[in-house]
């Protein structure tokens, strides 16, 4: 079964700095697809970035940006300067490509200091 | 606009009860999901419905029933054998064609038993 853990539980930026969370995956699939996304206090997932497995160049959404290791199994968020609305929880995500399932870790909480 | 409505927001359900949340969308979207968050905790799925009038069991069915009666509605209902039935809920739809691997989400609902 496919797992994805985050390990940092976490973590704390200063505003227009830069902070990067750790995910982790575990699969068998040659084919599928990595999400992270943002739950602000209102709760709601909203989609910060994906990437295609097919795809070695690493994706970038304005201030997001990703570092996919496919070998290593990881895939890591960066988010470049800061904004106080960047403050969230934050879930990486894996389905397999034609999957429905997508499996989620268990969170990184950043905190935005002013 | 295009997108996913919930609702209550929150709902209040007594002992022995059965209560729907509904999920609606106007994305055209075929396939639509029913998640579950736990404080704390990343999503776990519990039902999915790639067609109307077809719909499968994630990994935590017992306790929830679903229909499919129009592509742009996905009601779930928590029944009385759902034991610890507090928690939110989010519902996604995708696409089959096109981006078809990303999900996206409503604003949930917040359901709490008295």
């Amino acid at each position: 079964a496919q797992t994805v853990t985050q390990s940092q539980p976490e973590m704390s930026v200063q505003e227009a700095e830069t902070v990067t969370l750790s995910c982790t995956y575990d699969t068998s699939e040659s084919d599928y697809y990595l999400f992270w996304y943002k739950q602000p206090p209102s709760r709601q997932m909203i989609l910060v970035i994906r990437q295609e497995a097919y795809k070695q160049q690493n994706a970038t959404e304005n201030r997001f940006s990703v570092n996919f290791q496919k070998a290593a199994k990881s895939f890591s968020l960066k988010i470049s300067d800061s904004q106080l609305g960047d403050a969230a929880m934050y879930f990486c995500a894996y389905i397999e490509a034609a999957g429905n399932k997508l499996t989620f870790g268990g969170g990184t909480r950043v905190l935005v200091k002013p | 606009d295009g997108g996913i409505t919930q609702s209550p927001k929150y709902l209040f359900r007594k002992e022995g009860q059965n209560v729907t949340l509904s999920c609606e969308q106007n994305l055209n979207h075929d396939a639509m999901y029913w998640y579950r968050q736990d404080p704390g905790q990343g999503l776990r799925l519990i039902y999915y419905s790639q067609i109307v009038n077809d719909f499968q069991k994630g990994d935590i069915a017992e306790g929830y029933s679903v229909s499919r009666e129009k592509k742009e509605s996905f009601p779930l209902t928590v029944t009385s054998a759902q034991k610890n039935p507090t928690a939110f809920y989010l519902c996604a739809s995708r696409a089959l064609t096109g981006d078809q691997e990303t999900q996206y989400f409503g604003p949930g609902t917040r359901l709490l038993v008295l």
